[in-house]
């Protein structure tokens, strides 16, 4: 089992939509919650970190943890065409190495 | 956020030559960087852990000969792919954690693209 499981999609909303990106994890140690955006062929771009449960809201963006269940979100309100992109979740045990998702494609069609 | 400026984004190069590709924290200090290596609609694979001023930890079947790395100062580590082959043709990613902030942010540099010919 990997320690991170993420659904690779690919994921076609409307504009407009409110979108719900997820991971699971399997190791309760992991206390840090990040959401990176990755464009193609482009590095990764921090999100969102939250650490331990609980909800976090910037802009139209919202990440939820719910460690009891193992299981994150990224919720995007108001979806843009400029949203396209790969969302990676990513999580570590304290000052540990991250552990990352496979990626969601999300496509946002105007 | 905290910037990451990772050179050069793009590289060909002959197999069998070396390549060299910096990575630099621009307005913090990092005494962790990471390098990563992502193939084409694959997350990213950790390859080796750099701490400044000493030697890097490299993730399991990653060579450390093949893949130099030095962390020279607080604000620069390098990726020395040696003797570059067609199936080290990747997208190469570096990250660093911001020391003041703690360990839980993580940037990342924008990758550079090898194409070994």
């Amino acid at each position: 089992q990997k320690e991170v499981e993420q659904d690779p999609g690919p994921l076609s909303v409307p504009e407009g939509a409110i979108v719900s990106l997820n991971c699971t994890y399997s190791n309760s140690a992991f206390q840090y919650f990040m959401w990176y955006r990755q464009y193609s062929r482009k590095g990764p771009e921090l999100l969102m970190y939250t650490y331990s449960s609980g909800n976090k809201e910037d802009g139209r963006f919202t990440a939820q943890v719910d460690k009891s269940s193992k299981y994150i979100s990224l919720f995007i309100r108001d979806s843009q065409p400029s949203d396209s992109a790969t969302y990676l979740c990513a999580m570590r045990a304290g000052a540990n190495n991250l552990f990352f998702g496979t990626g969601t494609r999300l496509t946002v069609i105007p | 956020g905290a910037v990451v400026s990772q050179h050069p984004s793009w590289v060909i190069c002959k197999s069998g030559t070396s390549v060299k590709i910096e990575c630099r924290s621009l307005d913090f200090q990092a005494t962790t960087m990471f390098w990563y290596r992502q193939f084409p609609k694959q997350s990213l694979m950790l390859m080796a852990t750099s701490n400044e001023g000493s030697k890097a930890t490299y993730e399991q079947g990653v060579e450390k000969d093949k893949f130099l790395i030095n962390h020279a100062s607080l604000t620069l580590s390098t990726l020395t792919v040696t003797s570059a082959h067609p199936e080290d043709s990747s997208f190469y990613i570096c990250s660093a954690r911001d020391r003041l902030a703690g360990a839980e942010i993580q940037y990342f540099g924008a990758g550079t693209r090898l194409s070994v010919l």
